[in-house]
């Protein structure tokens, strides 16, 4: 197995509204992360997870908020979010540092974002 | 500071003919580098990487080459079929973390049937 899927699919929500995004992985990687990618740019990386705690905040606004409950689940809570925050949210996951190819990561097909 | 650099945002091949695209970076800590393949409404895929110790490695179609004098890398493609069409990434691990990439701008590749 060697998917990463991501729900949900799809998400539009209002600047008030409370919502999470979902990643689950089965290939024992321990290191997690989320990206986000808007149109025509290149995936930013916003978090990073090792051994389910977080390593890595790339300073992103606490208005993202993740969690990771266990070694195969990452989610993305969110509140409180801006029209400028609709973008498609990409989960990932890895082996750690020392094995593997440097820098291969397992992407999900993303959650498409729309913050009316 | 854009560590990792596509200059071409797209590119147009005929199917059957070579695709090369380009990727130049300026940190010359970076010891790896990885090419992804984007289609849309997906998340990327890996596609073939490269260590700096090489200057070269091939996977099928895909061959990808590296230069370290001039700090610019390629991703050679032939044949090229419609099916490669996709947004290509450069990335490259940073320094002291294998697992955070740097992502290039992405050039969009298009094969003509």
């Amino acid at each position: 197995d060697t998917e990463v899927t991501q729900t949900p699919k799809h998400l539009v929500m209002g600047m008030t509204n409370k919502k999470s995004l979902k990643c689950e992985q089965h290939m024992g990687h321990r290191a997690m992360y989320w990206y986000k990618q808007k149109a025509k740019k290149p995936p930013e990386l916003m978090f990073v997870y090792s051994y389910e705690k977080l390593s890595i905040n790339e300073s992103v606004p606490s208005r993202f908020s993740p969690e990771c409950p266990n070694s195969s689940l990452l989610n993305l809570h969110l509140h409180a979010l801006q029209p400028e925050d609709s973008a498609l949210y990409l989960c990932a996951s890895s082996q750690l540092p020392g094995t593997g190819i440097p820098g291969e990561l397992f992407f999900g097909e993303g959650s498409r974002l729309t913050v009316l | 500071d854009q560590q990792v650099k596509q200059n071409s945002p797209s590119l147009s091949v005929q199917e059957g003919r070579i695709s090369i695209l380009n990727c130049d970076y300026t940190n010359s800590m970076f010891d790896y580098f990885l090419w992804y393949k984007k289609y849309p409404a997906e998340g990327p895929t890996f596609l073939i990487s490269i260590s700096s110790i090489k200057d070269k490695n091939e996977d099928g179609r895909f061959t990808v080459f590296l230069n370290k004098s001039a700090k610019h890398l390629s991703l050679h493609i032939v044949p090229s079929q419609p099916g490669d069409s996709a947004v290509y990434f450069c990335a490259a691990p940073r320094w002291g973390s294998a697992r955070q990439l740097t992502f290039g701008s992405g050039t969009q590749l298009t094969v003509l049937p």
